[in-house]
């Protein structure tokens, strides 16, 4: 079955940028999609298709994908970004499955 | 504005059945393919099926471990989704997500409910 792999934790200075990873083989040549999840909420999607961001999302949000790994950055880290952040991909090399990220939790310092 | 409402969790014991409903406004529930993703406590994101729109014959895919198990399926007339779980073990505790995948190939989910508490547990 697919993997998608992310670092557990990053940190990052307010104003700062923060770049989580999401590693998988050849995750180039799918779609990545990117949620936030804060405590006790449900999750919200921040990037969808690779880079493209649903209304409402900051400018801030951004992501790229190629080669085995694609990426989120939120850039001009505020307090309010401090939360989990999971990848996530169709794989369709078997059936046709969901695929979530191990995860990424951001701290604002 | 979109809303899916998860009903049907609760406390319930290894080997036993349990049922979960999502009943969704806000758009026309029949166009749609609705997922199932579930958090246990502490842990990340794992999905656990979802069931196609029926103009894509309405079939369903499941992940391994629930595989057997469990069953989803849909009234278009309610605008209800269900997910049937049986057999449930203590691994199954979880916060159950209904969600709403959105248009298009290898689509977003677009649209999550708040959740509801599943616990096995004799």
């Amino acid at each position: 079955s697919y993997v998608l792999t992310q670092p557990p934790s990053v940190s990052v200075a307010p104003g700062k940028t923060a770049r989580i990873t999401c590693g998988g083989n050849n995750i180039g040549s799918k779609s990545v999609h990117w949620y936030q999840q804060k405590p006790g909420q449900a999750p919200v999607l921040v990037i969808y298709y690779d880079s493209d961001r649903p209304s409402g999302i900051p400018e801030r949000f951004s992501g790229s994908n190629s080669g085995n790994t694609a990426t989120l950055t939120i850039s001009r880290v505020e307090a309010g970004d401090e939360a989990d952040y999971y990848c996530q991909v169709w794989d369709s090399s078997s059936d046709h499955r969901c695929v979530f990220g191990t995860g990424t939790k951001v701290t604002v310092l | 504005e979109v809303q899916l409402v998860e009903s049907g969790g609760g406390l319930v014991q290894p080997g036993r059945s349990l049922r979960l409903s999502c009943t969704a406004s806000g758009f026309t529930f029949g166009d749609y393919a609705m997922s199932w993703v579930r958090q246990a406590p502490g842990k990340g994101l794992e999905w656990v099926g979802f069931i196609r729109s029926k103009a894509y014959g309405g079939t369903t895919e499941y992940a391994a471990s629930v595989k057997g198990r469990f069953t989803i399926s849909r009234d278009d007339s309610k605008s209800i989704a269900y997910l049937q779980m049986n057999s449930l073990k203590t691994e199954d505790t979880a916060v159950y997500y209904c969600t709403r995948e959105g248009r298009g190939s290898y689509a977003p989910i677009d649209y999550w409910g708040q959740g509801t508490l599943v616990t096995v547990s004799s």
